[in-house]
């Protein structure tokens, strides 16, 4: 079974802080993805990667930076924590190939005060 | 742009009720369709998908059809149990592989009541 690992399921920070948020998966995917869920907006697409130091922006990217430096490990970076990006954070990966699912982490909950 | 819609609920039904979650779509070109279950507290798991028009997933007594003329995806279940008590995200893909993302709909919070 595909395993993507997160590395926090709850966060709490301060506004201003720099939040690093981890994400590993163990099935040599090449895309990566970071989701932010919210009530009544469900899941929308942060930022994705396809493979190892390329990113490419989401729906929502503003406030946001990644990092993939191993292509089994895809980090999400908040440069300057504000209370809007309170919200349930949601990492999945899958493989390169046509019609193949996106596996899920368990998602962090992270509160910016 | 690509869209999902579906009803957003709660939905409540009683132990052996049949299910049925409507979802539509828009979308350029010819995309892959899906189903997710969110369980509290845990991330999304998939639970069946469909890459071609008039295909049927299927999984754990849940089935969807892939309706090209009507853009629709709708999961029904013929008799649910109070485990299937989750949230339901109806998704899709344009590339296929998914490596532009998901687009979602927003989730149907279903209730099952023994």
């Amino acid at each position: 079974d595909v395993k993507v690992t997160q590395s926090s399921r709850y966060l709490v920070k301060r506004t201003g802080e720099k939040v690093f948020l981890e994400c590993v998966q163990d099935m040599d995917h090449e895309n990566m993805f970071w989701y932010r869920q919210d009530p009544g907006l469900g899941l929308r697409l942060i930022y994705f990667s396809y493979d190892v130091k390329m990113k490419e922006k989401g729906d929502i990217p503003e406030g946001y930076s990644v990092s993939r430096e191993k292509k089994e490990r895809f980090s999400l970076i908040l440069e300057s924590a504000s209370t809007n990006q309170t919200s349930m954070y949601l990492c999945a990966s899958s493989l390169v190939r046509q019609h193949q699912p996106q596996h899920f982490g368990d998602g962090t909950r992270l509160s910016i005060l | 742009g690509n869209s999902v819609t579906q009803m957003e609920g709660p939905v409540t039904l009683s132990e052996e009720a049949f299910l049925t979650i409507n979802c539509t779509y828009t979308a350029t070109g010819y995309p892959s369709l899906f189903w997710y279950v969110q369980y509290p507290g845990e991330g999304l798991q998939l639970l069946l998908k469909a890459t071609k028009a008039d295909d049927k997933g299927s999984n754990k007594g849940f089935e969807a059809t892939y309706r090209k003329e009507t853009t629709s995806f709708h999961l029904e279940k013929g008799s649910v149990q109070v485990s299937d008590s989750a949230v339901y995200f109806c998704a899709l893909s344009v590339s296929g592989g998914g490596a532009d993302g998901l687009t979602f709909g927003k989730g149907t919070h279903l209730i099952i009541q023994p």
